[in-house]
């Protein structure tokens, strides 16, 4: 079974403090998004790869760095964290075919 | 803005009847529509998808039925279990390797 590893899995961070979210794949997948989820806007997309070092920016990106520094590994950073990315981030990854997401367990980060 | 949008937020049903999730899509590129089940604590999971050039798939209890002209889909669970409980997302996307995804409808199936 395909999996995706995601940590931490709970995080509480300061406002204004740095945050790294870690997420590692064993499936081999050249494709690795980060999304996050927040009730009634269901899952948005942050930053996407579809190869190491190289990162591409998603539909929410602002306030949010990637870094795909293997084919097996791919983290987010918030340099600086605010109050509104207290969120659920899902790590998924996928073949070139992208029709088939494996997602993480999530990572749930609140900032206060 | 929303480019997929499903209905309705919330849905209960007692157990043995079918649940019709519904979704629908603005953007005429889309060419692939997968719905992923969520558990709570747990991440989204492929549960069945269909694409633009079928109007209906089915994977036992499972139905997706396909409306292309007026960019609408829907996702019926047939003899709905407790276990279906989950929330379900409509997603989309049309190649260009980024889902889109619903806001979600989260199921709860009486017993």
């Amino acid at each position: 079974e395909a999996a995706v590893t995601q940590s931490p899995r709970s995080k509480v961070a300061v406002t204004g403090g740095k945050v790294t979210l870690s997420c590692h794949q064993t499936n081999n997948h050249d494709y690795m998004y980060w999304y996050r989820q927040d009730t009634g806007h269901g899952l948005r997309l942050i930053h996407y790869s579809y190869v190491a070092d190289s990162t591409e920016k998603g539909d929410i990106p602002d306030g949010y760095k990637a870094s795909r520094p293997s084919q097996e590994n791919f983290s987010l950073i918030l340099e600086l964290a605010s109050l509104s990315q207290t969120a659920v981030y899902f790590c998924a990854s996928s073949d070139i075919s992208n029709e088939r997401l494996f997602f993480g367990h999530g990572t749930k980060l609140s900032v206060l | 803005q929303q480019q997929v949008r499903q209905s309705p937020q919330s849905l209960t049903v007692w157990e043995g009847e079918t649940a019709i999730l519904n979704c629908s899509y603005e953007d005429s590129t889309f060419n692939y529509f997968p719905w992923y089940q969520q558990f709570p604590g747990e991440g989204p999971a492929l549960l069945i998808s269909i694409s633009s050039v079928s109007d209906k798939k089915e994977d036992g209890r499972f139905t997706i039925f396909f409306n292309k002209r007026e960019k609408k889909l829907s996702l019926h669970i047939t003899d709905s279990q407790p276990g279906d409980s989950a929330t379900y997302f409509c997603a989309a996307t049309g190649g260009n390797n980024k889902l889109t995804f619903g806001q979600g409808t989260v199921l709860s199936v009486i017993p």
